[in-house]
């Protein structure tokens, strides 16, 4: 199957600081991604929809001067965590969707722990 | 908007015993799909679903599209300990909209 890659896998911060994730399609064109947050034994809450050179859509109650979607080519898109907070403490999954697919494929997530 | 829920939240059986999840939509689906998440790790895709009564086997795991597709289960009969983890359902709405997850199942299967 396809794979996707996040990095990091893992990040503490400092409240206060910015912190940035990547999800990469590497064996596919990906026109599509969303970022995902699960909170520890809930259920995986999608954050914004990214498509390649265009704005991010954004879900309903998430701030998108907080969460920052760059989706600048069709392998690469970032999540910028900007001025965190530990409420912010999370664990981030990205998926991507090639322009004719109906399947997601998942990243290994990243987990954010900001004191 | 729409909601997928899922029953039960969790459920822990003896190894060798079978466990049922059920997957709710609040509105009709165009397709259903099936991730396991272990404890720890991300989720991973099992299958989907679209044809209305669909059903799909994947060895001990039975998956079914119910018939006005606002509905799906998914059986494993003579569970194992490897079977541990959160089965997610999440459902695509018509006009290919948004993925959304249900609530997920936990399951702990004891030796």
């Amino acid at each position: 199957g396809a794979v996707v890659s996040q990095h990091p896998s893992w990040v503490i911060c400092k409240s206060g600081t910015s912190v940035k994730i990547e999800c990469r399609s590497l064996d596919f064109q990906a026109t599509t991604m969303f970022w995902y947050r699960q909170f520890p034994k809930q259920s995986l809450m999608l954050m914004a929809t990214s498509n390649e050179g265009s704005k991010a859509t954004y879900e309903q109650g998430v701030e998108k001067d907080k969460f920052l979607i760059n989706h600048a080519s069709l392998t690469l898109s970032t999540l910028t965590v900007t001025s965190a907070h530990p409420e912010d403490s999370s664990f981030y999954i990205c998926s991507a969707r090639s322009e004719r697919g109906e399947t997601q494929y998942f990243g290994p997530g990243t987990r954010l722990l900001v004191l | 908007g729409q909601q997928v829920m899922q029953i039960p939240q969790y459920q822990h059986v003896q190894e060798g015993e079978d466990f049922t999840t059920y997957c709710n939509s609040s509105t009709t689906l165009s397709n259903i799909q099936w991730y396991k998440q272990r404890p720890g790790g991300h989720p991973v895709f099992l299958i989907q679903l679209v044809k209305s009564g669909e059903v799909k086997k994947q060895k001990r795991l039975t998956f079914q599209f119910g018939e006005a597709k606002k509905n799906s289960s998914l059986h494993i009969t003579a569970t194992q300990t490897t079977d541990v983890g959160t089965y997610f359902c999440a459902g695509r709405g018509t006009g290919f909209q948004k993925l959304v997850f249900g609530t997920g199942t936990r399951l702990l299967v004891s030796p």
